[in-house]
């Protein structure tokens, strides 16, 4: 079984600044997938990053990169450069890549609300 | 961008009702996927679909829910007796791949069970 735990209800920043959510999992699989999602007001869910736990390297998106320390087991969302838009509920989530299993069965954590202030 | 669309947006209904819930997945992707999120708790997956069929489902999709592509665009989730549990939004979702790297969900459904 897979857990996702997001430790932050929830999160201020200033707009402009530098954010980090942090996001640690648990699973038994030794490979599998990590994402990040964004809820705005509206209910949507807006896929912004994804990594592979084989992935060497950080994954990036525009202001969003994903601090990813398997030893740890945790899988940060950093957002640079804040905006006003920015301000949504995140998710982070996962999906083992184990045989039989949906890979698109994700797991998800409880969330992290982030404001943004001007 | 291509996206995943959900209709309707909002559904309200009385107790004991059926609901269809549509989406429409992105043109290429084979996969398709419905989650819930009963309102301040985590999304919850339900059930996976591919090649017509379900390929796994969690133990929340009990007998009251079915999954169908009927016409090869179209992918729907059926709530024959509806609860007051179920309401929350319901997400549908896609990928082409079975690695789920790129899964991208639909706006939601929020249903309303009175």
């Amino acid at each position: 079984a897979q857990k996702i735990t997001q430790t932050q209800p929830g999160m201020f920043v200033q707009e402009k600044e530098a954010v980090t959510l942090d996001c640690t999992y648990d699973t038994s699989d030794p490979s599998y997938g990590l994402f990040w999602y964004k809820q705005p007001s509206s209910g949507e869910m807006i896929f912004l990053i994804y990594q592979g736990s084989y992935d060497q390297q950080n994954a990036t998106e525009g202001r969003y990169s994903l601090n990813f320390q398997k030893a740890r087991k945790s899988a940060n969302l950093v957002i640079s450069a804040s905006q006003l838009g920015d301000s949504a509920m995140y998710f982070c989530a996962m999906n083992p890549f184990a045989g039989g299993t949906s890979y698109g069965k994700l797991t998800f954590g409880q969330g992290t609300i982030l404001t943004v202030h001007p | 961008e291509p996206e995943v669309t959900q209709t309707p947006s909002h559904q309200v209904t009385q107790m004991g009702q059926e609901v269809i819930l549509r989406c429409v997945p992105i043109s290429n992707h084979l996969y398709f996927y419905w989650y819930r999120q009963i309102l301040g708790q985590k999304v919850e997956f339900l059930v996976s679909f591919y090649n017509n069929e379900i390929s796994e489902k969690s133990e929340i999709f009990d007998d009251q829910f079915s999954v169908e592509r009927p016409d090869g665009s179209n992918f729907t989730l059926k709530i024959r007796s509806t609860k007051l549990e179920d309401s929350a939004m319901y997400f549908c979702a896609s990928s082409a791949d079975n690695y789920g790297e790129k899964l991208f969900f639909g706006s939601g459904t929020q249903l309303s069970v009175l």
